[in-house]
């Protein structure tokens, strides 16, 4: 059981250059996020899905689309890649069935932008 | 509305004493609380929720959380400190009823000292 899975751990990239991040679950939840964490920042929502075919705006969303085609999958891209965006981006997944269900974690990308 | 306040963004103690990490939020609905740890280059994991009831929850690692209303508190303890606690500690808050969409604070990096 692999729970949240993100594909890349690392990459470095180019001013300009575009990008795409996988998550993938295997545990049928139906919330997914994306998130990105800078220091002293803590984590900030970039958006997030309700389900298969939905997205949301998060509280950062500038510089990034993403899409949910499949359930198991949330994509986070970037179409034209900036410093600013040098990040550590998080995904995460929640079954809101039941009362306050935390949310599922992925490792991690660590993201570079030159 | 919702927002988490994590006093200190680091805090240091020696091996064996309490550790104490603050967490205010505000919320114009009933909160569900949780506080999560990260380790270096990893994701979130739970550490604690509070739902319900009992004030007092108790979580992995022999941390607890006491639940305040009246003071809008959620502060994590530990009676006496390991050296593998040392990491990052967010405290997060999601509104009852339906919303899934919580709020995190800034963190707080756990320095324990041999």
């Amino acid at each position: 059981n692999a729970g949240v899975t993100q594909t890349p751990k690392f990459r470095v990239l180019k001013t300009g250059q575009s990008m795409t991040l996988l998550c993938a679950q295997d545990m049928n939840h139906e919330y997914m996020y994306w998130y990105r964490q800078d220091p002293g920042m803590g984590l900030r929502l970039i958006h997030y899905s309700v389900g298969e075919g939905t997205t949301a705006k998060g509280e950062v969303p500038d510089g990034y689309n993403v899409s949910r085609l499949k359930k198991q999958n949330f994509l986070l891209g970037l179409e034209s890649a900036a410093p600013s965006q040098t990040s550590v981006y998080f995904c995460a997944t929640l079954n809101p069935a039941g009362t306050n269900q935390p949310q599922h974690f992925g490792d991690g990308t660590r993201l570079s932008i030159l | 509305a919702q927002s988490v306040t994590q006093l200190g963004s680091h805090v240091s103690v020696s091996e064996g004493a309490l550790v104490l990490l603050r967490c205010n939020y505000s919320s114009s609905v009933p909160p569900y609380l949780f506080w999560y740890v990260q380790y270096p280059n990893q994701g979130l994991q739970l550490l604690l929720k509070y739902t319900t009831g009992a004030t007092l929850v108790k979580g992995i690692n022999g941390f607890e959380a006491e639940f305040k209303k009246s003071e809008t508190s959620f502060h994590l303890t530990k009676p006496s400190a390991h050296m593998s606690d040392a990491a990052e500690y967010f405290c997060a808050v999601s509104p009852s009823g339906g919303s899934y969409i919580p709020t995190f604070g800034r963190g707080t990096s756990l320095i324990v000292h041999p």
